[in-house]
């Protein structure tokens, strides 16, 4: 069985660009969820959804933060601009409904210059 | 708001040798308790879960781990070290509200193991 996909694995810029991350989740599973983890933490959530709609993004910084799922399967996660402290780990996991067992993807490693 | 600490930054352990990574969370109603481990550059990868009943929990790799309410805690153990398990390990506190309530992460602990 194919795992939770990621891409880029890793990506560099300079504060104040835009960035963009994609994750397919596994085949069937409903919930997807973006996780961040800063370097020397766990992760933390960032959004997460339901097929296409948004189950819960209060822990999403809204002005420069954006995600989408339009087709209830796979997802993007945007940053702009990117600022210093956005320098993570970018995690997707997906599940078949609840959060029993997330099955995470390797994650995007980004480094904001 | 439910919090999860994990008092121990880095272990170091020898090959062969017992281990125990600590665990405790901070709510007021019976949590969902899990455990993951992250090896270097990949994914976090479930250990094992505990959501009621028998409060020794058996995992894969080897690994279990206890559920002690008056403790509030949610150890791991495994009684005898590989050097594959050379990772990051994570403890995780949810709770059923609806079904799908986000799990809250500790910090994590980094397992070394020598030889």
């Amino acid at each position: 069985e194919a795992g939770v996909a990621q891409s880029p694995r890793y990506k560099i810029i300079e504060k104040r660009q835009s960035v963009a991350f994609w994750c397919n989740p596994i085949s069937g599973h409903a919930t997807l969820y973006w996780y961040q983890q800063i370097l020397g933490q766990g992760p933390k959530l960032l959004i997460q959804f339901q097929n296409n709609g948004v189950v819960d993004d209060s822990q999403l910084p809204k002005d420069r933060f954006s995600a989408e799922r339009l087709k209830g399967v796979d997802s993007t996660l945007k940053i702009q601009p990117a600022k210093l402290e956005d320098s993570a780990v970018y995690l997707c996991a997906s599940s078949l409904g609840g959060n029993e067992k997330l099955f995470f993807g390797s994650g995007t490693q980004l480094s904001v210059l | 708001a439910q919090s999860v600490t994990q008092p121990d930054i880095h272990i170091t352990v020898s090959e062969g040798a017992s281990l125990e990574l600590r665990c405790n969370y901070s709510y007021g109603a019976t949590p969902y308790l899990f455990w993951y481990v992250q090896s270097p550059g990949q994914g976090l990868q479930l250990l094992l879960k505990y959501f009621s009943g028998d409060t020794l929990v058996q995992g894969i790799k080897g690994f279990e781990a206890e559920f002690k309410r008056s403790q509030s805690s949610f150890n791991l153990r495994k009684p005898s070290v590989h050097w594959s398990d050379a990772a990051e390990y994570f403890c995780a506190v949810g709770f059923y509200t609806s079904g799908n309530t986000p799990l809250v992460f500790g910090k994590g602990t980094r397992l070394s193991v020598i030889a």
